[in-house]
């Protein structure tokens, strides 16, 4: 069965630290990872897109892939309050079959 | 604004109502989407159209109707609804549903939220 797994958390950080937030999926296929946030009562918003392996920087944040042990991840640098939400993990394996995991809670404290 | 807008963002029916959710993308877009999530579940997706057609029917209950007119409006026909279909539903655009062997990401409307009574 194809899923996609991550912590539900919360996970709480002090305010200017790293956040980590992992992702694990079992379909060898996937091709194509996102990383969504969604602030609560809010639309999910995308954050990162990755899908090769390695990592890939954007501002302070930095999507990290590895295929052969099928996790990605998301780091968060210089943590803000503003950055409290849930981070959504999507993996694709081609085609239209997204998969989303059930979100991990951050919480920056300040 | 995320170039994808939902209405109502709020609605109760009865079991027995029929009503149905719109969803509309100013964002040129050619892929549609429609997506359940409850609380403590993951986001389950619904349905897909590329170009006006459906690609995708993730063995949704017919109560559900989705309907493509065009590329940029999306609807999901209610009908005889029951408690645990309440939730939030969220609507989401791509670009195309792949490019070039990539997954496009989506832009997500800000939902609707459906109460069964």
């Amino acid at each position: 069965q194809k899923e996609v797994e991550q912590n539900s958390g919360p996970l709480s950080v002090p305010e200017g630290a790293i956040a980590s937030l992992n992702c694990t999926y079992s379909d060898r296929g996937s091709q194509s990872f996102f990383w969504y946030r969604q602030y609560s009562g809010k639309s999910p918003e995308l954050i990162m897109s990755i899908y090769s392996n390695g990592d890939k920087e954007d501002g302070r944040f930095t999507a990290q892939l590895n295929k052969a042990s099928q996790y990605v991840s998301l780091l968060i640098r210089d943590s803000q309050p503003s950055d409290s939400a849930t981070y959504l993990c999507a993996v694709s394996g081609g085609y239209q079959k997204v998969t989303f995991g059930i979100g991990t809670k951050l919480q920056v404290i300040p | 604004e995320t170039g994808v807008t939902q209405t109502p963002r709020h609605l109760v029916m009865g079991m027995t109502n029929k009503k149905s959710l719109k969803c509309e993308q100013h964002l040129g877009h050619n892929a549609m989407y429609w997506y359940k999530q409850s609380a403590k579940k993951p986001l389950e997706l619904m349905f897909v159209y590329s170009l006006e057609e459906r690609v995708e029917n993730n063995s949704v209950p017919s109560r559900f109707s989705p309907e493509c007119p065009n590329s940029s409006h999306l609807f999901l026909h209610l009908h005889t609804l029951q408690p645990e279909d309440s939730a939030l539903y969220l609507c989401a655009s791509s670009q195309d549903l792949v490019r070039q062997g990539e997954n496009q990401p989506q832009h997500f409307g800000d939902g609707t939220r459906l109460s069964i009574l």
